[in-house]
């Protein structure tokens, strides 16, 4: 059992590149979430998923898209990558609703030039 | 707008006490929670209160919660060098939205 995982750990793209972030969860949770971290703040939302073929977006949406063909799968695609998009992002997933049980994946380091 | 306020550090010696305050704004709040993360690793969720509790006693960890003054804190008892770490503070504004603070990196001291 897994939990949630996240590759790549780290990427180092120039601006206007693109790149898929892939999360996995080995748990059966029907939400998944999207979430980028940057210095001297919280966690921001960018998409999540209440299950399999569905998205929503969050609060930072702007420049990301999702996918989530697979329950177990979330994916989150830069199609041209901008410097303010250099920052860590967590994937995490949660049975249901209620968000006190959300897990979080170790993180995926990107750094865009 | 919401938002949840926290101290960006605490320093404590080992064997003491640590108390991490946190403000947030949104009073309809359904959940409060507290995050750990370690370095290089994902948040972990160490404890979360209802926003009709009080307190919230979890071994070493005792949550306090004053709705009145829309006030959080985390106590850690016996505090140890493995609990160094981040913590953040959130809340719960209903449906799939979370709202965190910015973390309090604990160093504790041995």
């Amino acid at each position: 059992n897994a939990g949630v995982t996240q590759t790549p750990k780290f990427r180092v793209l120039k601006t206007g590149q693109s790149m898929t972030l892939l999360c996995a969860q080995d748990m059966n949770h029907e939400y998944m979430y999207w979430y980028r971290q940057d210095p001297g703040m919280g966690l921001r939302l960018i998409h999540y998923s209440v299950g399999e073929g569905t998205t929503a977006k969050g609060e930072v949406p702007d420049g990301y898209n999702v996918s989530r063909l697979k329950k177990q799968n979330f994916l989150l695609g830069l199609e041209s990558a901008a410097p303010s998009q250099t920052s860590v992002y967590f994937c995490a997933s949660s049975y249901g609703a209620r968000q006190e049980t959300q897990y979080f994946g170790p993180g995926t380091r990107l750094l865009v030039l | 707008g919401e938002d949840v306020e926290q101290s960006l550090f605490l320093s404590v010696r080992e064997g003491d006490s640590s108390v991490i305050n946190c403000t947030y704004t949104d009073s309809s709040s359904t959940y409060l929670y507290w995050y750990k993360q370690e370095p290089g690793a994902g948040l972990q969720l160490l404890t979360y209160i209802f926003s009709n509790m009080d307190m919230k006693q979890d071994q070493r960890l005792t949550v306090l919660l004053n709705k009145k003054d829309k006030h959080l804190s985390l106590r850690i008892a016996d505090t140890q060098t493995g609990d160094s770490a981040i913590y953040f503070c959130a809340e719960a504004t209903g449906g799939f939205k979370t709202i965190f603070g910015a973390g309090t990196r604990l160093f504790v001291k041995a």
